[in-house]
């Protein structure tokens, strides 16, 4: 069975620190890795993706992808109120198949 | 506006009844998916589809169908035989089926049976 395990949370942080969200996947085939956001009762909004190793900036994000230990992580800085949401960890497999596996997602909470 | 638009945006089912969701894009996408997201758990997929007329089975197919006729659109039905319908249902879409297409989701429907 693959999985992508992420820590349920919730993640508090104040206001202009650095929140650090990870994730674990089972399948080291995998080539595809996107992070999503949600905020309650609405859909998962696209922040980023990465499929290569190292570090991946866009804004106040930054994806890391390690794959030889099956992880990627979402770094937030400068971590506003309005990034208070649940952040979803999405893995896409090598196989070819257009399957997403999704972990269950990261509550974000940061404080004012 | 290019996107993807669900409806209705809630939906109340009794006992025994089927139920149609509506998912349309105007992305030029060809491949859409449907997941269902209940509380604490990840999206689980349902169906998904790469071209028109085709479609696939995903993880949790039973007591769910779909049509996908025309490019553009990529409906759900919920049968009475789905015990445990009640959820939020997100449809997605991408440019083609490649592991590495980003996957954008409408604003989804929640469904609740009562």
């Amino acid at each position: 069975q693959k999985e992508v395990e992420q820590n349920s949370g919730p993640l508090s942080v104040p206001e202009g620190a650095i929140a650090s969200l990870n994730c674990t996947y089972s399948d080291r085939g995998s080539q595809s890795f996107f992070w999503y956001r949600q905020y309650s009762g609405k859909s998962p909004e696209l922040i980023m993706f990465i499929y290569s190793n190292g570090d991946k900036e866009d804004g106040r994000f930054t994806a890391q992808l390690n794959k030889a230990s099956q992880y990627v992580s979402l770094l937030i800085r400068d971590s506003q109120p309005s990034d208070s949401a649940t952040y979803l960890c999405a893995v896409s497999p090598l196989s070819g198949t257009y399957k997403y596996i999704f972990g269950t997602g990261t509550r974000l909470k940061v404080l004012a | 506006d290019g996107g993807i638009t669900q409806s209705p945006k809630y939906l109340f089912r009794k006992e025994g009844q089927n139920v149609t969701l509506s998912c349309e894009q105007n992305l030029n996408h060809d491949a859409m998916y449907w997941y269902r997201q209940d509380p604490g758990q990840g999206l689980r997929l349902i169906y998904y589809s790469q071209i028109v007329n085709d479609f696939q089975k995903g993880d949790i197919a039973e007591g769910y169908s779909v049509s996908r006729e025309k490019k553009e659109s990529f409906p759900l039905t919920v049968t009475s035989a789905q015990k445990n319908p009640t959820a939020f249902y997100l449809c997605a879409s991408s440019i083609g089926g490649a592991s590495t297409d980003t996957q954008y989701f409408g604003p989804g429907t929640r469904l609740t049976v009562l």
